[in-house]
């Protein structure tokens, strides 16, 4: 039972485009939201995380968007680069202890 | 640079014949993680140490089992591999009370 949703399964943006993934979380337990990414062949890095005190995070092109009372969060990725291209997994954990992945979204940006 | 390493990246062994794989970390880290990541899936945990306690997953089979001599050192054994556990097999490592997990580059499992 995947205890964290994550939607679309790939999606395909223009260079210059905003991508956006959504994810979804039923244990209102979990207090840490990290998003993971990961090219082929290696191992997934932390890009971004936010905690549920906070509605926003923003980081260079990449801002997390977190509704709380929706139990939803989301990845935007602004002026998409085809160095972008990537599987981008969100998570959640509770007292930063194990990660609950979502299924991951694979975006590839055209140039 | 300090990071999590995994030897060796690409592994190949038969059915059924014994497999290790290791990891190594210089992050001085007590925690490590084991996860197993088939194509196009999310990592699936299997197991961890917190220091030298070993917390197993409910679903992780009894065909995988895994060593920490160490801080820096943890090993997977896989004692008969099924052509289903072929797969990526990553190891991470955080700081205890820490968000953040760093995962190494994993290894390639082949099943012939």
């Amino acid at each position: 039972q995947q205890q964290v949703k994550q939607s679309p399964q790939s999606l395909i943006v223009q260079k210059g485009g905003i991508s956006i993934i959504n994810c979804a979380y039923e244990n209102t337990a979990f207090d840490y939201f990290p998003w993971y990414q990961q090219f082929p062949g290696k191992g997934p890095a932390l890009l971004i995380a936010i905690r549920p005190d906070v509605s926003e995070k923003k980081e260079g092109r990449f801002t997390i968007s977190f509704n709380k009372s929706a139990k939803q969060f989301s990845l935007h990725i602004m002026d998409s680069q085809p160095g972008d291209s990537a599987t981008y997994f969100c998570a959640a954990s509770i007292n930063d202890y194990k990660l609950s992945f979502g299924a991951g979204t694979t975006v590839t940006v055209r140039a | 640079d300090a990071m999590v390493i995994q030897n060796p990246r690409y592994q190949v062994t038969q059915f059924g014949k014994p497999v290790t794989l290791s990891c190594s970390q210089t992050l001085n880290h007590n925690v490590m993680y084991w996860y197993q990541q088939k194509s196009s899936q999310a990592p699936k945990l299997l197991f961890h140490y917190y220091d030298k306690d070993f917390n197993n997953e409910a679903d992780t089979p009894d065909n995988f089992q895994s060593r920490r001599p160490n801080t820096s050192f943890c090993f997977l054994d896989i004692r008969s591999p099924g052509l289903g556990d072929a797969a990526m097999y990553l190891c991470a490592t955080s700081r205890q009370g820490a968000d953040t997990q760093y995962f190494g580059p994993g290894t390639r499992l082949t099943v012939l």
